[in-house]
C-alpha cells in the first residue's frame, strides 16, 4: 500500500509568485483535502476533491485553487503570493468525503515566501 | 473565539508519567473527535478516533469525550521518550467535509 506522497518537501518563492503543489493519495483513496498549517498552529482546512471537483471550501480566497486528476492525485495552486503564505502546506487523501474521522496526511510542503 | 481551544504547551514530564492532554469546543454539532500525533517535520498520524460520548482506549492511550461539557481528553499512561511530539485534537460534524483542528500540545517526554 502507498502512502501519500507529496511534492516538493520544500520551496523559497517570493511575494506576488505563483506555487504549484502536487499531492498522490493513498491507494484506494478517492478524496483529497488541501490544509495549511502556520508554525506553531493547528492544520487549516482550504478545501476537499471528490471525483475532480471542489467539494468543499474553508475561509480562503480564490487565489487558492486546486485541481484533482482522474487517479485522483492533486495539485494546489497559490497566486500572488504574499508572506503570511509562508506554512506548512499538507494534503490528506480518504476513503470518502464524510466523516470517515481518518486522514492520511503526506509529510508536506513547506513554503517560504520572501 | 475559536472553534476548539487546545493550550499549545510546551508539556514536560519524566519518562513513566501519565499524561493528560484535553481540548474545549463550542461548536455542539461536532459528533467525532480525534487525536492526531505530529512528530517535526512529518505529517499528522490518527491516534485515536471517537464517535459521540465516552471513552476508548488503545493500549497506552484512552481518549475520552464529554459533548455534555464540551471537553475532550486524550490519557498517555507510562509515557516514553519515543512519545513527545505535538497532539492535535480534531472535530468533524455529521455530514462535514471538514476537519477542524486545535493549535496541537507540544509534548516532552524526559528519559
Amino acid at each position: 500500500e502507498t502512502g501519500v506522497t507529496q511534492s516538493p518537501t520544500h520551496l523559497i518563492k517570493t511575494r506576488g509568485q505563483q506555487v504549484t503543489l502536487r499531492c498522490s493519495s493513498q491507494s484506494g483513496h478517492n478524496t483529497v483535502s488541501w490544509y495549511q498549517q502556520a508554525l506553531g498552529q493547528g492544520p487549516q482546512f482550504i478545501f476537499q476533491y471528490y471525483r475532480e471537483e471542489e467539494n468543499g471550501r474553508g475561509n480562503f480566497p480564490p487565489r487558492f485553487s486546486g485541481l484533482q486528476f482522474p487517479n485522483y492525485s492533486s495539485e494546489l495552486n497559490v497566486n500572488a503570493l504574499e508572506l503570511d503564505d509562508s506554512a506548512l502546506y499538507l494534503c490528506a487523501s480518504s476513503a470518502g468525503t464524510k466523516n470517515t474521522g481518518e486522514l492520511f496526511f503526506g509529510e508536506g510542503s513547506r513554503l517560504t515566501v520572501l | 473565539q475559536k472553534e476548539v481551544e487546545q493550550d499549545p504547551g510546551p508539556l514536560s514530564v519524566p519518562e513513566g508519567a501519565i499524561v493528560s492532554l484535553n481540548c474545549t469546543y463550542s461548536n455542539s454539532a461536532f459528533q467525532y473527535f480525534m487525536w492526531y500525533r505530529q512528530y517535526s517535520r512529518k505529517g499528522p498520524e490518527l491516534l485515536m478516533y471517537t464517535y459521540s460520548s465516552g471513552n476508548k482506549e488503545d493500549g497506552r492511550f484512552t481518549a475520552q469525550v464529554d459533548k455534555s461539557s464540551k471537553y475532550i481528553s486524550l490519557f498517555i499512561r507510562d509515557s516514553q521518550p519515543s512519545d513527545s511530539a505535538t497532539y492535535l485534537c480534531a472535530m468533524q460534524g455529521t455530514g462535514g467535509f471538514k476537519t477542524i483542528f486545535g493549535a496541537g500540545t507540544r509534548l516532552f517526554v524526559k528519559a
